[in-house]
């Protein structure tokens, strides 16, 4: 079955700092992988995704994500962060559910930035 | 701008009421999904619909079920709610057609919901 564990439920940076979440996935097939992004008092939404083209992915905002096969992870980074990327990050992966391919989320790391 | 819609963003019911989250899309999406969110458990899928009257159950569907008359509305029902369904509910749409693929998600702001 298709999951992913993301390693750190709160992570804090300075502000101007790498901001780096991780996430590692399983997966018995050539996964889909995902970003989602939470601010407050907001729904989610998308910040990027792989699907099998290009194993660096470039996302909103500066984020980006790399796709390592041999590692089963996509970690996301961004060289300098800013004020404004405090919120939740949920990676997530594609999986069958019924008859439709559905996500399956991660639980989440909240990133809080530092003045 | 796409737009999801969820009518309350708090409620406060209690134990045994019957309870309706309404959801409303705007973008002529197929498909529809209700998740819960819970602290440290992530986003939980409790049923989805990919067309008009169709609805499948996701991971947690246990204690609810759900409405979809018309293609734009997506309702989620709890029959007789209970403590352990306080939670944050979220409503997404999803525009790929039929039942490939349904990764982009457009959600809504949510609904934290009470049950006393």
């Amino acid at each position: 079955a298709q999951s992913v564990t993301q390693l750190g439920s709160h992570v804090s940076v300075s502000e101007g700092a790498l901001v780096l979440l991780r996430c590692n996935y399983s997966s018995s097939v050539p996964p889909y992988l995902f970003w989602y992004v939470q601010y407050p008092n907001q729904g989610l939404q998308l910040l990027l995704k792989y699907t099998s083209a290009a194993t660096l992915v470039k996302g909103i905002n500066g984020f980006e994500a790399e796709f390592k096969k041999s590692e089963t992870s996509f970690h996301l980074t961004k060289p300098s962060a800013h004020m404004s990327d405090a919120a939740e990050y949920f990676c997530a992966v594609t999986r069958v559910s019924g008859s439709a391919r559905q996500l399956t989320f991660g639980s989440g790391t909240q990133l809080t930035v530092l003045p | 701008d796409v737009k999801v819609t969820q009518s309350s963003r708090y409620l406060v019911k209690r134990t045994g009421e019957k309870v309706f989250l309404e959801c409303v899309q705007d973008m002529d999406h197929e498909n529809m999904f209700w998740y819960r969110q819970d602290p440290g458990l992530g986003l939980r899928l409790i049923y989805f619909s990919y067309d008009v009257k169709m609805k499948e159950k996701g991971d947690i569907p246990e204690g609810y079920s759900v409405s979809r008359e018309k293609k734009e509305r997506f309702s989620l029902i709890l029959e007789s709610a209970s403590t352990n369904q306080t939670s944050m509910y979220l409503c997404a749409s999803s525009f790929d057609r039929g039942r490939t693929t349904n990764e982009k998600l457009f959600f809504g702001s949510g609904t934290q919901l009470s049950v006393l």
